[in-house]
């Protein structure tokens, strides 16, 4: 049974950089899989940030898309979210989630999700 | 962006009764639908992918229907533990998009 865990700081200052990591266990974030991010602000919907391949290819949201890098670090089995200069609009629950690699591309596993807030 | 629009955003029903959740598209995506339950401070789960399709172990009371720009997501017999928030999302182009949700709680 695959599981993803999001950790990172829970509190990251306006202008600095949001980095939060997920930990897959149960299977190798090498096979043939998309590994996600996607954001909820308190209260509101879902909103996809980016994916990333197993051979680095990378799909990102085109309104973060100056601000968002997702890396993956086989050696760890982890994929990494980074965004940067962050405002309050950036408060949300974060989510990683893998999607599978064929059509019909759902989003089978997620993390529990970890809250940052955007605040000085 | 492909907009997805659900309705109601909010619904209260009965046990038992018969419940309706619609999706429309900003433009055609085919039957590149998926739907989703959030329960309250947990992940998303998958119910219905392409549009119709019951994801395994999802019990048979739920059911998606449509294609193209119009979708519905029917619960047939609501349980006490269908109260959640349902996402509609769009995977036919780059960016993925949800719809706003509709919150359903029991009368």
């Amino acid at each position: 049974q695959v599981q993803l865990q999001e950790s990172g700081p829970g509190l990251v200052k306006p202008s600095e950089t949001l980095s939060l990591t997920c930990s897959v266990s149960g299977g190798s974030i090498s096979t043939v899989h998309w590994w996600t991010w996607v954001r909820q602000p308190p209260g509101k919907g879902l909103e996809w940030i980016g994916e990333i391949y197993r051979d680095g290819s990378t799909n990102y949201h085109p309104s973060l898309k100056s601000r968002v890098t997702i890396s993956l670090d086989k050696s760890k089995n982890q994929f990494s979210l980074q965004l940067s200069s962050v405002s309050a609009a950036d408060t949300a629950v974060y989510f990683c989630a893998r999607k599978i690699y064929s059509a019909p591309y759902y989003f089978d596993y997620w993390g529990q999700g970890t809250l940052v807030t955007v605040s000085s | 962006d492909i907009q997805m629009t659900q309705s109601p955003s909010s619904l209260s029903a009965s046990v038992g009764d018969r419940v309706t959740i619609t999706c429309q598209a900003s433009q055609g995506i085919r039957n590149y639908l998926h739907w989703y339950q959030q329960k309250s401070g947990k992940a998303p789960k998958l119910l219905i992918y392409d549009a119709t399709n019951l994801e395994t172990g999802v019990p048979s009371r739920f059911s998606g229907t449509g294609s193209g720009t119009d979708f519905t997501f029917t619960i047939t017999s609501l349980q006490p533990d269908d109260v959640a928030t349902y996402y509609c999302q769009q995977y036919d182009n780059l960016p993925y998009t949800f719809g706003q949700g509709t919150k359903l709680e029991i009368k």
